[in-house]
């Protein structure tokens, strides 16, 4: 699976919307961009995925870069339940199932 | 709740020992996935299985053996333990084996060895 690119770390103010980048500079055109996002002392939960158009769902909307090779996933209110460490995960549809995970960004929110 | 159960949610044991991990994926899911969180190595996947087989295989040492029984529950055997396999041990599952199943994850077993 090709590489992703997160900042380390990124800070909100509560309820306020937050955008956490993602780079891929090295995307295939089959890939298909994964966010995941892992709670303190839990395991990684599912967030959401898109492959070309922007996507929403109730947890966060995913804006793509019209070349692919960047992505960034919104949250719309942060809510202190946020806070967590997001992965940007790229997975085409070949070969096995699995995930594979960078470091990921850790938000904090702020109250 | 993803659905996925994972036993025990803690466990202690002595170097040189050996424990099972359990897990149970979400009903109708029939891929099982293993990974292993250390704060040094970060999240790494180490093996998969699916309706009773092995899939894939990650970074799991020759000591860590898995298996997936038929009615698909897996256990994860890890022996002749090292401080160094102390972490968060997440069983995941998925509807199916390929590539765009969602992943659903447990809350994990944390093992400490001492």
């Amino acid at each position: 699976d090709a590489k992703t690119t997160q900042p380390n770390s990124m800070e909100s103010n509560e309820e306020e919307p937050v955008h956490l980048p993602c780079n891929h500079s090295t995307i295939s055109g089959t890939d298909y961009i994964h966010w995941y996002r892992q709670l303190p002392s839990q395991g990684p939960e599912y967030v959401i995925h898109g492959l070309t158009s922007n996507v929403n769902n109730r947890m966060a909307s995913l804006a793509i870069a019209e070349d692919r090779k960047s992505s960034t996933l919104i949250l719309h209110r942060a809510t202190l339940r946020d806070a967590a460490v997001y992965y940007c995960i790229l997975r085409d549809l070949s070969g096995a199932n699995n995930l594979f995970f960078g470091t990921g960004t850790r938000l904090t929110v702020i109250p | 709740d993803s659905g996925v159960t994972q036993t025990p949610k803690h466990l202690i044991t002595a170097t040189g020992q050996r424990v099972t991990l359990r897990c149970s994926p979400r009903s109708g899911d029939l891929s099982v996935y293993w990974y292993q969180q250390s704060l040094d190595q970060g999240l790494q996947f180490l093996i998969q299985y699916y309706n009773g087989e092995e899939r894939a295989k990650g970074n799991i040492l020759e000591r860590f053996s898995a298996q997936q029984f038929p009615d698909l529950h897996s256990e994860l055997n890890l022996s002749s333990l090292e401080l160094g396999d102390s972490a968060l041990y997440f069983c995941a599952s998925s509807r199916g084996g390929s590539k765009g199943n969602t992943i659903y994850f447990g809350e994990g077993s944390w093992l400490t060895v001492v």
